[in-house]
C-alpha cells in the first residue's frame, strides 16, 4: 500500500481565497483523522470520520473550516475564507478498526502558507 | 484536560550513546500511550504503542516504558546513530473518544 497520500504538498494562498486540502487514505482503513501541527500549538485535532462519518468536529477552529468524505478512499479539509493564521503543516491519518486506538498512520502533510 | 509534556525539548548527543527520552502526562485514565518519530517535512511514524495495562514495549534498540499511575513514559535508545535524529513525540488517547493530545516533541540530534 503507497500509505496516505495527502495533495498538494505546499500550498501558497492569499488571506481570502478558499483552500482544499486532499486525502486519501490506506485502503481498508475505518477511521480518518485531520490534524494541524503549529510551532505555538504543536498537533491538534481537528476532526475524525469513521467510516465516512464525522463523529467529532469539535477541534474545528472556526466555520471557515468544514470537511467532507464522500467515500472510503477520499477526504478533504476546505478552509473559506482563508486567513494568515490558518498557516500551518495540515495532516491527515487514518487507522482501522478502533480508530486512533490502534497505530495511526500518517500523510506527509500539506504545508499551507496564507499570506 | 489532558496535558502532555516532553522533556527535554532538545537533545544532542555523540553517536554511541543510550539516552532517554521523557514524557509525563496529567490524567492517567488513558487507554495507550504511543511513541512516534518525526522526520523534517514528514509526517509522523508509529514507533511503539504501550496499552495501559502494559508495562512496556520493546522494537530493536527502542523500549518505551509506561507508569500510567504516575503519568509518565520514557522512550529508550540504544547505541544511537545519527540516523535516529529525529523530533520523537509521545501522545495518549483518553478511554472514552478518539482525541490522541501530543506533546510537543523532543528534537534529537545525534553527532557522528
Amino acid at each position: 500500500d503507497a500509505g496516505v497520500i495527502q495533495s498538494p504538498r505546499h500550498e501558497v494562498t492569499e488571506m481570502g481565497q478558499e483552500v482544499t486540502l486532499r486525502c486519501k487514505p490506506i485502503s481498508g482503513h475505518d477511521y480518518l483523522f485531520w490534524y494541524r501541527q503549529t510551532m505555538m500549538r504543536g498537533l491538534e485535532l481537528l476532526i475524525y470520520f469513521n467510516n465516512n462519518v464525522p463523529i467529532d468536529d469539535s477541534g474545528m477552529p472556526e466555520d471557515r473550516f468544514s470537511a467532507k468524505m464522500p467515500n472510503a478512499s477520499f477526504s478533504t479539509l476546505k478552509i473559506q475564507p482563508s486567513e494568515p493564521r490558518d498557516s500551518a503543516v495540515y495532516f491527515c491519518a487514518s487507522s482501522s478498526r478502533t480508530g486512533a486506538r490502534e497505530k495511526l498512520f500518517f500523510g506527509s502533510g500539506t504545508q499551507l502558507s496564507v499570506l | 484536560k489532558q496535558e502532555v509534556t516532553q522533556i527535554p525539548a532538545a537533545l544532542s548527543v555523540p553517536e554511541g550513546e543510550n539516552l532517554v527520552l521523557n514524557c509525563s502526562f496529567t490524567d492517567s485514565a488513558i487507554y495507550n500511550l504511543q511513541w512516534f518519530r518525526q522526520d523534517p517535512g514528514k509526517g509522523l511514524t508509529s514507533l511503539l504503542l504501550i496499552q495501559s495495562s502494559q508495562r512496556e514495549q520493546t522494537s530493536g534498540r527502542l523500549n518505551a516504558s509506561l507508569d500510567k499511575s504516575s503519568g509518565r513514559s520514557t522512550l529508550y535508545i540504544a547505541a544511537s546513530q545519527p540516523g535516529d535524529s529525529a523530533t520523537y513525540l509521545c501522545a495518549v488517547i483518553p478511554y472514552n473518544n478518539n482525541d490522541m493530545r501530543f506533546g510537543a516533541g523532543t528534537r534529537l540530534t545525534v553527532k557522528p
